[in-house]
């Protein structure tokens, strides 16, 4: 079993909805990510928070917002998305910091499969 | 820009047979990661690779870096069908901050 939850697993939204996905580890993690899949495709990388603070945002529209209301949380928030925007997102955590015992490895939620109608 | 490739993208193997996977990268880093994703589902982690000649094995699988040559292998062993499914690996520069994924592997392991 996942320790990275993510909810919801299926998500069918029109384009002018608004809608939120949610995240949420309890391995004390420091760091956790929002990745877009593709079918077929490797994950790419959409934001990284690191001790809750924005650290990395890979030139993602507008119209995802992400929020990270404490070390545990993660959310998306996506409004106005387009048909191209339906994808598998993930959510994933890690340890967050540099140190002798930080393997940087990424623990993965199950993914939030959005489709855009 | 840190660039991953994998060799081959598709792979269709008979149960019983060997085989190795190649990953390889762009730039310097010691810290390689191979993922399973079966249709689907989410990535799981298979090993963590953090030093040159680093070499871990799991059932049918043994996964080794060379760091000087920027390459990864993932090794199967008599595959079987349950092995079936695509295989990333992914290279990290910076604890997280930049955690590249290469294209994937499709393993199909046919009886």
């Amino acid at each position: 079993d996942t320790e990275v939850t993510q909810t919801p697993k299926h998500l069918v939204m029109g384009m002018t909805n608004k809608k939120s996905l949610k995240c949420e580890q309890h391995m004390g993690h420091r760091a956790m990510y929002w990745y877009k899949q593709k079918a077929k495709k490797p994950p790419e990388l959409m934001f990284v928070y690191s001790y809750e603070k924005l650290s990395i945002n890979e030139s993602v529209p507008s119209r995802f917002s992400p929020e990270c209301p404490n070390s545990s949380l993660l959310n998306l928030h996506l409004h106005a998305l387009q048909p191209e925007d339906s994808a598998l997102y993930l959510c994933a955590s890690s340890q967050g910091t540099s140190g002798f015992v930080n393997t940087g490895e990424l623990f993965f939620g199950e993914g939030s499969r959005l489709t855009v109608l | 820009e840190l660039k991953v490739e994998q060799n081959p993208l598709f792979l269709s193997m008979q149960e019983g047979k060997n085989y190795t996977i190649y990953c390889n990268y762009s730039t310097t880093s010691d810290r390689l990661y191979w993922y399973r994703q079966d249709p689907g589902k989410s990535l799981e982690s298979l090993f963590v690779l953090l030093s040159n000649g680093a070499v871990k094995q799991e059932g049918r699988l043994m996964a080794s870096l060379d760091t000087k040559a920027r390459l990864s292998t993932l090794h199967i062993t008599a595959a079987v069908h349950d092995l079936s499914a695509t295989y990333f690996c992914a290279v990290d520069k910076n604890y997280g901050q930049n955690f590249v994924f290469g294209p994937g592997t499709r393993l199909s392991v046919l009886p």
